[in-house]
């Protein structure tokens, strides 16, 4: 069965610092990959999406880059970090048919000081 | 173009009552069609979906949806709210190359 890791869980960044988040999945091959983003109180927000190795899609322009370095493995970085980057950030996989639904990792909750 | 709609941002039932939790889409072609659960911090868990198979879709915890073409609804409900179906409730409509787009999200609240 197909399983999708994210992390970390949790996570405090001071304003200015780094940021590399992680998901992998398991058990499938040439998942579309995405990134989303979800601030308190507000729906989800796509940042990134990709279909395959080193193809990825932005959504929405801001100071956050995503990266597929291999098929399973998608990575969400931001050199410098805004008070506004604050928000829960869940990576998801799908099938390319078009019938597939999302399966959702368990998110990470990024607090930026 | 496809939106969806999410007719109540919170939806208050008590334990044992029935739940309904209301989704309008648009869509330019027949489109899939998502019901999604998240518990505080968590990911979202797909409740049930719709590919245009039948069109009362069953789906796991007691829930199901009906589409109904002529009034481009997919209204999510359970006979019987229990404690642990209060959550964030997720509908989202999936057609053409386009990314899926997800409704605003409906609170669901029980009380005991």
């Amino acid at each position: 069965s197909q399983t999708i890791h994210q992390w970390p869980a949790t996570l405090v960044q001071p304003v200015g610092s780094p940021l590399s988040l992680e998901c992998t999945v398991e058990g499938t091959s040439n998942p579309n990959l995405y990134w989303y983003r979800q601030a308190a109180g507000r729906g989800l927000q796509l940042l990134f999406y990709s279909v395959g190795i080193g193809q990825i899609s932005s959504e929405v322009p801001q100071n956050l880059s995503a990266s597929r370095p291999q098929d399973r493995q998608f990575i969400l970085s931001s050199k410098k970090l805004l008070l506004s980057d604050s928000g829960f950030y869940l990576c998801a996989w799908r099938g390319t048919g078009w019938m597939s639904p999302l399966h959702f990792g368990n998110g990470t909750r990024l607090t930026v000081t | 173009a496809q939106s969806v709609t999410q007719l109540d941002s919170h939806v208050s039932v008590s334990e044992g009552t029935p739940v309904l939790l209301r989704c309008n889409y648009s869509s330019s072609y027949s489109p899939s069609l998502f019901w999604y659960v998240q518990h505080p911090n968590k990911g979202l868990q797909l409740l049930l979906k719709y590919t245009s198979a039948a069109t009362l879709v069953k789906g796991i915890n007691g829930f199901e949806a009906e589409f109904k073409k002529s009034e481009t609804s997919f209204h999510l409900t359970k006979p019987s709210a229990h404690m642990s179906d209060a959550a964030e409730y997720f509908c989202v409509v999936h057609s053409g190359n386009t990314p899926l787009v997800f409704g605003k999200g409906t609170r669901l609240s029980v009380i005991a």
